[in-house]
């Protein structure tokens, strides 16, 4: 009964190609969102869908292109993959928006490697 | 510039010890704080969420606490045990709304040894 479901869990691929990581989510909530946290640790926010609708776009490359088929999915495509992509990128979700009183439910991660 | 930031950068305490992590941040205007635990190799788990009103605020051994007239909180370990080896990031949000922001710390590190 996992909440927050991401595939898949490992990513190696090489420079140059493109590649899709999928998000679910069981929770019935409104807002999913992509983060990225760096070899620090630094968590960072990339996209936020409410109602399948983007309401976040941080500064991110466009590279990076959400889609929201649904409210209960987001996933993520990247293209023309960098060395600078290799991260964990994390899947959420929320009752409401990110600014709000809302607990945020993470995913488990996808480990993306570029070589 | 809104920022958040976490100290110290790692802490090795010995089990059954407290422990004090400090967050200070510089967002405006403050809507919310989230104190968020993060194991390794898994997403982060929220442990506290406060608003401007709120001064303290506790989940089990874990107690945060917020001025926001200083813009600090801290978030208070009790009687560490083994599994709260993790890392402790702090978010501040700046709206209640759509168009909040979220505002992340680089977190504490903390080990617990037996």
């Amino acid at each position: 009964d996992t909440a927050v479901s991401q595939t898949p869990k490992y990513l190696v691929t090489q420079m140059g190609n493109d590649k899709s990581i999928k998000c679910e989510q069981n929770l019935g909530h409104d807002t999913m969102y992509w983060y990225k946290q760096d070899s620090k640790k630094f968590l960072k926010i990339m996209f936020s869908y409410n109602n399948k609708e983007l309401i976040i776009n941080e500064t991110v490359p466009n590279r990076f292109s959400p889609k929201s088929p649904d409210k209960a999915h987001l996933n993520l495509h990247i293209n023309s993959l960098e060395l600078g992509d290799s991260a964990v990128y994390f899947c959420a979700s929320s009752q409401g928006v990110a600014g709000g009183l809302y607990e945020q439910y993470f995913g488990p991660g996808t480990r993306l490697t570029v070589t | 510039k809104n920022q958040v930031e976490q100290s110290p950068q790692s802490l090795i305490i010995l089990e059954g010890k407290n422990c004090t992590l400090q967050c200070n941040y510089t967002v405006s205007p403050f809507s919310n704080l989230r104190w968020y635990k993060q194991d390794t190799g898994r997403g982060p788990v929220s442990l506290t969420i406060m608003t401007f009103s709120e001064n303290t605020k506790s989940n089990g051994r874990y107690t945060a606490t917020l001025d926001a007239d200083t813009k600090q909180s801290s978030l208070h370990i009790t009687a560490s045990q083994l599994s709260d080896s993790a890392s402790y990031i702090c978010v501040v949000s700046d709206r209640g709304s759509t168009l909040g922001r979220l505002y992340f710390g680089r977190g504490t590190q903390l080990t617990v040894w037996p």
